[in-house]
């Protein structure tokens, strides 16, 4: 059974920072494409960052461009995002996704919240 | 970047209708398109992907049909626990982007 457990949300100021990271099991991590989604309060989903199986190809929506970092440790399994200057407009749920053949999600993680506000 | 348009916001439908969703795109994704589902408090769960292939253990029920700009997905029948958020999403082009969502509410 494929599971992602994210961790790291919380409670920021405007400017700061924040390290998101995914666990990943029940499928070979190293072979997959991953990414992050996110989903402000009572709004929609929009991708934030993907990368490919090794650290050549990332992609980011123009609005955390600059500001977020995705990675991946694929000896540990592990997806992160590097989240910096983080703005009110960020305060969403992170979901960790799985990118099955051609960009579509395959398998969701439960989500971390991150609140940006003073 | 592709622009996703989703109608109706709201659709209300009795249990055991039929319901037809639509998803536009601002310009042809060929059949990179997939449908989610989404219950209050849980995250998304893939529908169809491909615009018309169910993913595994996704009851026949639902359907999905179209190509290059225009995206219909069908729930033949509706159960109690269809009503939800549902989600379009283009994976033809970065960034893949999803729709606003439709809300299925029990009419």
């Amino acid at each position: 059974e494929v599971q992602l457990v994210e961790s790291g949300g919380g409670l920021v100021q405007p400017g700061g920072s924040l390290r998101l990271s995914c666990a990943a099991s029940g499928f070979t991590f190293s072979t997959n494409w991953m990414g992050w989604v996110r989903q402000a309060p009572g709004k929609g989903l929009e991708w934030v960052a993907s990368m490919m199986q090794d650290e050549n190809d990332k992609y980011y929506v123009d609005s955390v461009k600059g500001r977020f970092t995705i990675s991946r440790d694929n000896a540990k399994n592990s997806l992160y995002l590097q989240m910096n200057s983080l703005r009110a407009g960020d305060t969403a749920v992170y979901y960790c996704a799985r990118v099955a053949a051609g960009g579509r999600v395959g398998d969701w993680g439960q989500g971390t919240l991150v609140t940006v506000s003073s | 970047e592709i622009v996703m348009t989703q109608s109706p916001a709201t659709l209300s439908v009795s249990p055991g209708e039929r319901a037809t969703l639509s998803c536009r795109a601002s310009q042809s994704v060929s059949s990179n398109l997939a449908w989610y589902q989404q219950k209050p408090g849980q995250a998304p769960r893939l529908l169809i992907y491909g615009a018309s292939t169910r993913a595994t253990g996704i009851p026949a029920r639902f359907s999905g049909s179209g190509s290059g700009a225009e995206f219909t997905l069908t729930i033949s029948s509706l159960q109690s626990e269809d009503f939800a958020v549902y989600y379009c999403q283009q994976y033809d082009n970065w960034p893949w982007g999803f729709g606003q969502g439709t809300k299925l509410e029990i009419k």
